[in-house]
């Protein structure tokens, strides 16, 4: 089956750090990957949807400059929360799937990667 | 923009019980509909993709249903035993993919 693989799968690092989160498809190409942000006992928040080749699209309230997203191959999308600062501090999912933004093709999950900022 | 619900946020039962779990949206307008379940600080295991022109999909004891026009889903789970102790979320596939808050289930033996 489908696999999606997210590195690191956690992260501990001081304020002020920049962390790159990387998300790879490992058996298809992914057109299409989505980020989420998950705060405790909550659910999953999308942060932004990227295709391979274009801009993210960002949802209404995150911040372009903060969170980086680059989706430069159809394995390969990276998140990168720069200058990240405790209230960052969260859990961190990726899913990618083929069929670009308009389709039913299902999206596969990363394991996550969870962000610790002290 | 789509919103998902899920009701209820906890559910706790007795080893043995049948039980539902409920989905709806805002925007029948979707792809597909999908139910995960979580574990505490883990990621997400799919267990049913149902595509919009479906009605039902089953797997072992579970088994989805969706009512696209009412904007429904259901997750039927059988029999159920303390390892389905976790958090179910759904989700629905447009041209994004949002999920509910999740259900919170708790199993006792």
């Amino acid at each position: 089956g489908a696999v999606v693989s997210q590195h690191p799968s956690r992260v501990i690092c001081k304020s002020g750090t920049s962390v790159k989160i990387e998300c790879r498809s490992l058996d298809f190409q992914a057109t299409t990957m989505f980020w989420y942000r998950q705060f405790p006992k909550q659910s999953l928040m999308l942060m932004a949807t990227s295709n391979e080749g274009s801009k993210a699209t960002y949802e209404q309230g995150v911040e372009k400059d903060k969170f980086l997203i680059n989706h430069a191959s159809l394995t390969l999308s990276t998140l990168t929360v720069t200058s990240a600062h405790p209230e960052d501090s969260s859990f961190y999912i990726c899913s990618a799937g083929t069929g670009g933004y308009k389709t039913n093709q299902p999206q596969h999950f990363g394991d996550g990667t969870r962000l610790s900022i002290l | 923009k789509q919103e998902v619900t899920q009701i209820p946020a906890a559910l706790s039962v007795p080893e043995g019980e049948n039980l539902v779990l409920n989905c709806s949206f805002t925007d029948s307008a979707i792809y597909n509909l999908q139910w995960f379940r979580q574990d505490p600080g883990k990621g997400l295991t799919s267990l049913l993709l149902i595509q919009s022109s479906q009605r039902e999909q089953t797997s072992g004891r579970l088994n989805a249903s969706l009512d696209k026009s009412s904007g429904r889903s259901t997750l039927y789970i059988a029999a159920s035993q303390p390892g389905d102790s976790a958090t179910y979320l759904c989700a629905v596939r447009a041209n994004d993919m949002r999920f509910g808050a999740g259900t919170r289930l708790t199993v006792k033996p």
